[in-house]
């Protein structure tokens, strides 16, 4: 009976480097949502995908961010050459199809932190 | 996308009902609204959904009223386990499905 799992839990970098979270959805869940979270502020959408699909990315900033839910495999959400600002709860939900009544599953988050 | 608008931040003391209200003036016929749970350093977690009326579980209640511009998370009893941050959703988005969350409430429950 396992929940949405991300990994890692905490991930520490170094500006310039590049940070690759995984999330892997519930079984039999086909939709993820990442989310990115600051201290003391609420959850703000970054993008949302079915496998191998992107149904909508207009939360995550153009450059450097990106995000992939393959046929086979966790999603990934990956930031290139992360800054300091970087820095956030980095949280992933999944949800078995969409529809107005759906609820979401959520992991228990990735803390980023950028050296 | 219908907006929801909720108080910031609410204190309460243990064995009280804590009724935290949420508005969403542009609610679309087929939005659900959604209530979900958050607690430090953890992801949000489902507490009740309700379309119109009244629903309960056995966490909590929710008030609908007929216009469903907005709606009322009723914690009854709460303890110092529910201080948490509470999220109002309405959706998702009838064009892409995405979910947005607002500011939410922080809850704060006392001895």
């Amino acid at each position: 009976n396992a929940g949405v799992m991300q990994n890692p839990r905490h991930l520490v970098r170094r500006r310039g480097q590049e940070a690759r979270l995984r999330c892997s959805p519930m079984k039999g869940h086909s939709h993820v949502y990442w989310y990115r979270q600051l201290p003391e502020e609420g959850l703000k959408f970054m993008v949302y995908l079915q496998k191998e699909n992107i149904i909508d990315e207009s939360g995550m900033p153009k450059e450097r961010f990106s995000a992939e839910f393959p046929k086979e495999g966790p999603s990934i959400l990956r930031i290139q050459q992360v800054v300091r600002g970087d820095s956030a709860a980095y949280f992933c939900a999944s949800s078995p199809a969409p529809g107005q009544d759906e609820k979401l599953f959520f992991g228990s988050g990735t803390q980023l932190s950028v050296l | 996308l219908a907006k929801t608008t909720q108080p910031i931040s609410m204190d309460s003391y243990e064995g009280q009902e804590v009724n935290i209200t949420c508005s969403h003036n542009n609610i679309a016929t087929n939005d659900y609204i959604t209530w979900y749970q958050q607690f430090p350093s953890q992801g949000p977690r489902f507490i009740i959904q309700g379309y119109k009326t009244k629903v309960t579980n056995e966490v909590a209640s929710l008030f609908i009223p007929a216009d469903r511009k907005s709606s009322t998370l009723s914690l009854p009893r709460v303890s110092l386990s529910d201080t948490a941050v509470y999220y109002c959703l309405v959706g998702p988005d009838y064009n892409t499905d995405k979910l947005i969350f607002g500011t939410g409430t922080r809850l704060q429950v006392f001895p």
